[in-house]
């Protein structure tokens, strides 16, 4: 079956600037949640959706938002962007049971000049 | 600052050489995962551990969960170039994973 798509792969954009990343879920998951990777970091948390709900929020500011549709597939927005915001950002679904196994896509790669 | 630790940042060794890799941290989690990343591809489950004191054998791979459920290691046995990568762990609470750093692995042929 389909693996988690997202899009786009790649893309820059300046300060101030907003974006809009995409998700598209493994058929028949209805959880989908947002990590921001970056070397110093690791994997940050962000948030959660499960059936159009978010579930969970990491420590992000209100500049990083996010929803999900009735088809599981979700967004993420980030807003007046910062040099500090360019990083991967990595999607997962997942059944959301526990133990759970989370399935990423290959990520978004957000540059900020 | 990380929920979980990871030991250590780098580690570079010789194909057929054994290594260790440590995830510790002060929380106790409900099940911990490992995880491996490849370069440009999102992280991919290896192993799920959640009764304290639990070992599990993935081929040349061993991973443990502490008696408390605080800490992990993932031992690979006879590492291959093919182990390259950046092992993740994560632990789990109430359906959320908070990750470790990551301990990069480079396997020399």
């Amino acid at each position: 079956k389909a693996g988690v798509t997202q899009t786009p792969r790649y893309l820059i954009k300046t300060r101030g600037q907003q974006v809009t990343l995409s998700c598209s879920p493994i058929s028949g998951h209805r959880s989908v949640s947002w990590y921001q990777q970056t070397p110093g970091q690791g994997l940050q948390f962000l948030f959660e959706y499960f059936s159009e709900t978010q579930r969970n929020k990491g420590n992000f500011p209100g500049r990083f938002s996010g929803r999900q549709f009735s088809n599981s597939r979700s967004e993420m927005n980030v807003s007046t962007l910062e040099l500090g915001d360019s990083a991967l950002y990595l999607c997962a679904s997942s059944l959301r049971t526990s133990p759970g196994e989370l399935f990423f896509g290959e990520g978004s790669r957000l540059t900020v000049l | 600052t990380q929920l979980l630790e990871q030991s250590p940042q780098f580690l570079s060794i010789q194909e057929g050489e054994n290594l260790t890799v440590y995830c510790n941290s002060s929380s106790v989690f409900s099940s911990l995962q490992w995880y491996r990343q490849e370069p440009g591809e999102g992280p991919v489950l290896l192993v799920t551990v959640v009764t304290g004191g639990e070992v599990k054998k993935l081929k040349r791979l061993t991973f443990q969960f502490g008696d408390a459920r605080k800490d992990s290691s993932l031992h690979i046995t006879a590492a291959q170039p093919g182990d390259t990568g950046l092992y993740l762990c994560a632990g789990e609470t109430d359906y959320k994973l908070s990750f470790g750093a990551g301990t990069t692995v480079t396997v020399r042929a």
